[in-house]
């Protein structure tokens, strides 16, 4: 299975911006880009998915390098809710693999 | 209304019991899915089905057995458990497609003591 790195942990102060990176340099031309996030106590939730262009919706953008070879999901304003594990993952193999995700604390 | 909802939230039982969760989802999705969360917290892909047909299977042990009885349930008995099947395990359902996103139900604590 095609695999990510990501760090393991990152810090924000709350309503700044956090930029989490992903480097996913075996990834294959079909593979799409999901991330997830976990909460404490609860299941992983849906954040955003590309391929090849950046992308946003009303949780965040996903940004996508020319390569493929990284991406790098923003949070524009993170607020004390956002604190949780994020994931990055590669849609591949009709399933997503989840690996260790980054642990982002929001500091008041 | 709960998009994908898991039964029961919590259980506790003792080695060598059997044991099955519920899962169901409303969205209408073709696809569903077992995950595993163990103490690590790592995520575990364990099946997949689609439109009630087996399609993963990650090598998990033949004491574990999914059931999908209709697109909208997919349950997952386990027999003769034991301690290290003690996990948080999620379900989940999506479209079926790589381009749309997974929705998770909130998770069943297994606990074998």
């Amino acid at each position: 299975d095609a695999k990510t790195t990501q760090p393991n942990s990152m810090e924000s102060n709350e309503e700044e911006p956090v930029h989490l990176p992903c480097n996913h340099s075996t990834i294959s031309g079909t593979d799409y880009i999901h991330w997830y996030r976990q909460l404490p106590s609860q299941g992983p939730e849906y954040v955003i998915h590309g391929l090849t262009s950046n992308v946003n919706n009303r949780m965040a953008s996903l940004a996508i390098a020319e390569d493929r070879k990284s991406s790098t999901l923003i949070l524009h304003r993170a607020t004390l809710r956002d604190a949780a594990v994020y994931y990055c993952i590669l849609w591949t193999s009709n399933k997503l693999t989840f690996g260790g995700g980054t642990r982002v604390l929001v500091k008041p | 209304d709960t998009a994908v909802s898991q039964t029961p939230k919590y259980l506790v039982t003792q080695m060598g019991n059997d044991k099955s969760i519920k899962c169901e989802q409303n969205l209408g999705h073709d696809t569903m899915y077992w995950y595993k969360q163990d103490s690590k917290k790592f995520l575990k892909i364990m099946f997949s089905y689609n439109n009630k047909e087996l399609i993963i299977n990650e090598t998990v042990p033949n004491r574990f057995s999914p059931k999908s009885p209709d697109k909208a349930h997919l349950n997952l008995h386990i027999n003769s458990l034991e301690l290290g099947d003690s996990a948080v395990y999620f379900c989940a359902s999506s479209r079926g497609a790589h381009d749309y996103g997974y929705t998770f139900g909130s998770g069943t604590r297994l606990t074998v003591v």
